[in-house]
């Protein structure tokens, strides 16, 4: 298994705040990407990158951010928290044509 | 619109029951995932098919290119098998498009 590490795991903070949460992987997979899980909804994309540098937006990708300025690291940023951002988030990784790998998810809450 | 759509929702089994779990999408696909999400916990690639059938252990995968279906089979199910399965697609790009995942609870 890629070996995926996300961090924070859990985080609550309050509205207007950034928050950046953060995906590690030591398998050098080149896709990369941030999902949200909410209920009702399927996992939904929020960006994703396909290489240092090389990112592009998903279907809900509206009040975040991202960066990859290495390949092991992606970034996702809340410039300004907002309750609906509440949600799971998964980062999961892949090398092409290959089943996606995903992190164990960080549960975030914004008060 | 969620272009792939999942039945039942919601499944309950008792052990050692026969399941099913049915997933169709929209359009042509690349490849179809099976995966599996653990009350609490992350979430694991069971399959990833573009024709025919898969197996491993209990756990068979089927997709029929022509009917754009795709079933999920689990034999001899037990209480570990209680999980979210979830279909997710692959329409000729990088990303995967989710279905919202059946959630199946198997009792002793």
């Amino acid at each position: 298994d890629a070996g995926i590490t996300q961090s924070p795991r859990h985080k609550v903070t309050e509205t207007g705040t950034p928050v950046t949460l953060r995906c590690h992987q030591t398998e050098n997979h080149r896709y990369m990407y941030w999902y949200r899980q909410d209920p009702g909804h399927g996992l939904r994309l929020i960006h994703y990158s396909y290489g240092v540098k090389d990112t592009d937006k998903g279907e809900v990708s509206d009040g975040y951010s991202v960066s990859r300025s290495k390949t092991e690291d992606f970034l996702l940023t809340l410039e300004s928290a907002t309750s609906s951002q509440t949600s799971v988030y998964f980062c999961a990784t892949t090398q092409g044509d290959q089943p996606q790998h995903f992190g164990d998810g960080t549960r975030l809450s914004i008060l | 619109k969620n272009e792939v759509e999942q039945s039942p929702q919601n499944l309950t089994a008792q052990e050692g029951e026969f399941i099913t779990i049915n997933c169709s999408y929209s359009v042509g696909i690349s490849a179809l995932h099976w995966l599996q999400q653990h009350p609490g916990g992350g979430i694991v690639s069971l399959f990833m098919l573009s024709s025919g059938k898969k197996k491993h252990g209990r756990l068979i995968a089927t997709i029929n290119i022509q009917e754009k279906h795709s079933s999920l089979h689990i034999t001899a199910s037990h209480p570990r098998d209680s999980a979210v399965y979830i279909c997710a697609v692959h329409y000729n790009t990088d990303k995967l498009i989710f279905g919202t995942g059946t959630r199946l609870q198997v009792f002793p």
